[in-house]
């Protein structure tokens, strides 16, 4: 089975802009999850979609905000971007039958804010 | 509250040498998972181990062994005759069941390991 891909890779954008991030679950699984990696705040959870609906999120402001396709897929959007922005944005997948199932990540997108 | 605690920022070791990495946790909930995953420098998380509340037993795979004592909240990695491949950020996470709508891992801020040869 192929794993979770996530693209762009890499991405560079300046302040006030937004960015639109992918990501492509396992197959078969129906849950994806958001995380943001910063070397100061470490890992932290976005959000998670199940079936086309958020089922969880994390505390972070609305400028963030995600969507989930009937394919799974998912896609996350970050709007009027700010520097503090620059990350590490993983997503994973697991089954989604409970909300403590495995999930496995993608590579990630490195987002730069200039 | 909920958190995980990895009080090791970086260890640096020889190769051949054991390494225990620590992780500590803090959860009301009675039922929840523990987790392990390895971060190489490509970035991407790789899955380690997943241990729920209820079952204590050690679990050996390989070179690597996890300890897991509810009586401390703790759940400790070994990783037995280091290897140089075997350096990368190690992260411990939590889920609990309850409370948790769905996806919510909690993670510790890392170790990052250094083998040597």
């Amino acid at each position: 089975k192929a794993g979770v891909t996530q693209t762009p890779r890499y991405l560079i954008k300046t302040r006030g802009q937004q960015v639109t991030l992918s990501c492509s679950p396992i197959s078969g699984h129906r849950s994806v999850s958001w995380y943001q990696q910063t070397p100061g705040q470490g890992l932290q959870f976005l959000f998670e979609y199940f079936s086309e609906t958020q089922r969880n999120k994390g505390n972070f402001p609305g400028r963030f905000s995600g969507r989930q396709f009937s394919n799974s897929r998912s896609e996350m959007n970050v709007s009027t971007l700010e520097l503090g922005d620059s990350a590490l944005y993983l997503c994973a997948s697991s089954s989604g039958a409970h909300s403590t199932d495995t999930q496995y990540f993608g590579p990630g997108t490195r987002l730069t804010v200039l | 509250a909920q958190k995980v605690t990895q009080a090791q920022t970086e260890i640096s070791v020889v190769e051949k040498e054991d390494v225990t990495l620590d992780c500590v946790y803090e959860t009301r909930d009675t039922t929840y998972y523990l987790f392990w995953y390895k971060q190489p420098p490509s970035g991407e998380l790789v899955f380690l181990i997943r241990r729920n509340s209820f079952d204590e037993q050690n679990e050996i795979s390989g070179r690597y062994s996890w300890n897991f004592q509810k009586s401390t909240s703790s759940f400790n990695f070994t990783i037995t005759a280091s290897q140089v491949v075997d350096s990368a950020v190690y992260f411990c996470a939590l889920s609990e069941a309850s409370g948790n709508q769905g996806g919510k891992l909690i993670f510790g801020q890392g170790t990052e390991l250094s083998v040597k040869p």
